[in-house]
């Protein structure tokens, strides 16, 4: 079973600045990787899928990158509405989350 | 419009069983899987299975086997989540999510159940 482990757990950052979130497979998982964002109270929010494709209406701040085992989740200029915890995917199993937060 | 909607909250007591359903509008449900999401709170996302409509084909989080039974009636467009002897541990949000293929992402999400268990 793939594991996937998010770091750092807690990303404390001020708006306008870039958020860089990794996500890390114990065997490759070739680009089959998407990216989640959930705010409180909300359902999980399709962000990124096939490592690097953004879902439909997901602002272009947000972009994915990586193959095999290394993954990355960057928001290029933190907005308010960015702060919410993301989680990566791979079939059947999620990341343990990456809380973006404000400083 | 592609919509996924669930069923209220419940409030359970331990040993009860309880059903929750996820009905799926603005698409074909035959051809897409859903899946269900647990997230206990203050936690993360746990991935518990899927069934695909079309046909019932059903997997499970070997985490999940056994403990609950997911199911569907494409008659209807509505999969189901359900325990036939509920614990307390059992008390989490849960979420259903569409998806295309089991390698494909969960594109759209219904707005959860809450599923509570107390004596």
């Amino acid at each position: 079973e793939i594991v996937l482990t998010q770091s750092p757990a807690t990303l404390s950052l001020s708006p306008g600045e870039r958020a860089t979130l990794s996500c890390r497979a114990s065997q490759s998982v070739s680009s089959y990787l998407a990216w989640y964002q959930q705010k409180p109270g909300q359902a999980p929010r399709l962000l990124i899928y096939d490592a690097s494709n953004r879902a439909t209406g997901i602002p272009a701040r947000f972009s994915g990158s990586g193959s095999g085992t290394d993954f990355t989740l960057t928001i290029s200029s933190l907005e308010p509405e960015d702060f919410a915890v993301y989680y990566c995917q791979q079939e059947g199993t999620f990341g343990q989350g990456t809380k973006v937060e404000i400083k | 419009e592609v919509q996924l909607v669930q069923s209220g909250a419940e409030v359970k007591k331990p040993g009860e069983s309880l059903k929750i359903s996820c009905k799926g509008s603005g698409y074909s449900f035959t051809s897409y899987w859903i899946g269900w999401v647990r997230q206990m709170p203050g936690k993360g996302l746990e991935w518990m299975g899927i069934i695909y409509p079309g046909d019932s084909d059903t997997r499970y989080s070997p985490s999940f086997q056994g403990q609950v039974t997911i199911s569907a009636d494409k008659s209807i467009s509505t999969a189901y989540l359900q325990w036939s002897s509920l614990k307390a541990s059992d008390t989490a949000m849960y979420y259903c999510a569409r998806k295309r293929g089991y390698s494909y992402p969960d594109d759209y999400w219904g707005q959860g159940t809450l599923v509570t268990v107390s004596s």
